[in-house]
């Protein structure tokens, strides 16, 4: 089946610094690749849809200055967390939507903790 | 808009028993409904995929069915374990070609 990774798996940085997040799809291109954010003990929001070769677009609610997505290639899309705060600190995943398929494949997540 | 909601929000059972954890949706037009497993710490692990033209899936001791006109998803696990203890999500994926997950049950199975 399809496989999406994410890297790093964990990270923990200091207040201030950004992060950066890699999401890839690896047996497959996906055009369209989604980020959620999960907060402790509750379930998985959308931050953004990410579309190869344009802008991505947020939810409502989401800064988009403050997460920054770029899908610069068909198997890689990058969220960077600016300005990383402690409330940034969250479970990040992504997936990724196969063309012509009405599905999704979740990649591992990645845990973020700010100090 | 698409609102997914999970009954119950948490479930102690023992070993053993067979259980029902019940997904709902308010618009029926979906592609799918996805059901997934959480460990805490971990990502998600995909359990069952149907699509809106099918009833039900299974997989071993795990069964999944749908009743897109009632806006209704089951998941079924027989004969219960320890291992099965975890936090299960279900998912609708919707024509906006977004996955809106619901709250979860977190499930403890007791030796």
């Amino acid at each position: 089946g399809a496989v999406v990774s994410q890297h790093p798996s964990r990270v923990i940085c200091k207040s201030g610094t950004s992060v950066k997040i890699e999401c890839r799809s690896l047996d497959f291109q996906a055009t369209t690749m989604f980020w959620y954010r999960q907060f402790p003990k509750k379930s998985l929001m959308l931050m953004a849809t990410s579309n190869e070769g344009s802008k991505a677009t947020y939810e409502q609610g989401v800064e988009k200055d403050k997460f920054l997505i770029n899908h610069a290639s068909l198997t890689l899309s990058t969220l960077t967390v600016t300005s990383a705060h402690p409330e940034d600190s969250s479970f990040y995943i992504c997936s990724a939507r196969v063309e012509g398929l009405e599905t999704q494949y979740f990649g591992p997540g990645t845990r973020l903790l700010v100090l | 808009k698409q609102e997914v909601t999970q009954i119950p929000a948490a479930l102690s059972v023992p070993e053993g028993e067979n259980l029902v954890l019940n997904c709902s949706f308010t618009d029926s037009a979906i592609y799918n409904l996805q059901w997934f497993r959480q460990d805490p710490g971990k990502g998600l692990t995909s359990l069952l995929l149907i699509q809106s033209s099918q009833r039900e899936q299974t997989s071993g001791r795990l069964n999944a069915s749908l009743d897109k006109s009632s806006g209704r998803s089951t998941l079924y696990i027989a004969a219960s374990q320890p291992g099965d203890s975890a936090t299960y999500l279900c998912a609708v994926y919707s024509g906006t070609y977004k996955y809106i997950f619901g709250t979860g049950t977190r499930l403890k199975v007791l030796a």
